[in-house]
């Protein structure tokens, strides 16, 4: 069955503090898997969007990274700002002709001041 | 604002009422999908359409609910007889189908509340 298991459930950190959000798989065929961050009552956003191919990518101070062996990804925040709170989620695209989405549960990442 | 638009945003029925929401799509995208997200959960998928055609409906989707896309651009979700669970957020994303990155622009949702 393909699923997508997000840890941990929710976070708490200081501003300015660094962390690290995690996604584990079972999606096959993999085709990409993204990283979305919602805003309370707003609709998801796209931070980046990753092909088997690649184990890194940046979009600022959000780093991603997959692990395509092991069906593990990371969202790594860098010296976090308050505007960071919200919830991350982790999307896995599997391929077939429809391009189905697989959505984690999310974390939600609160910073405090 | 050339994003996904959804109206409205906020809607309070009565159970058993009828509602429906409005989703317009990316004007150049031919993929569009509904889904539905409850409180601390992540999106669940409900259905999708290229162009004019719906080619998925999740088990989620009772008969209660129907989504249309006459013409290939916007789309209608309706949803009859409302109960107390259907209270969520219904999410509308669109994306261009090509193959490889499909990226899904999602809308900030309808908020809907059965009383």
């Amino acid at each position: 069955k393909n699923q997508v298991e997000q840890s941990p459930q929710s976070l708490i950190i200081l501003e300015g503090k660094n962390c690290t959000l995690q996604c584990n798989y079972t999606v096959s065929p993999f085709s990409n898997l993204r990283w979305y961050k919602q805003d309370t009552g707003r609709g998801p956003v796209s931070l980046t969007i990753m092909t088997f191919s690649e184990n890194t990518k940046s979009n600022g101070r959000y780093t991603a990274t997959l692990d395509a062996d092991t069906k593990q990804s990371s969202l790594h925040i860098t010296a976090s700002q308050l505007s960071d709170s919200a919830s991350y989620i982790c999307v896995v695209s599997a391929k077939g002709s429809n391009y189905q989405l697989i959505w984690g549960a999310g974390t939600k990442l609160i910073i405090k001041p | 604002d050339t994003g996904v638009s959804q109206n409205p945003r906020h809607k309070i029925t009565k159970r058993g009422q009828n509602v429906t929401f409005r989703c317009d799509p990316i004007s150049e995208h031919n993929r569009l999908y509904w889904y539905r997200q409850t409180l601390g959960q992540g999106p669940e998928f409900l259905t999708y359409f290229q162009n004019e055609a719906q080619l998925e409906k999740s088990r989620l989707l009772s008969d209660r609910f129907s989504a249309e896309r006459p013409k290939g651009s916007f789309s209608t979700l309706e949803i009859q007889r409302t109960e107390q669970g259907d209270s969520a957020m219904y999410l509308c994303a669109s994306s261009l189908a090509r193959q490889g990155d499909t990226e899904a622009f999602f809308g900030q949702g309808t908020r809907l509340t059965v009383v």
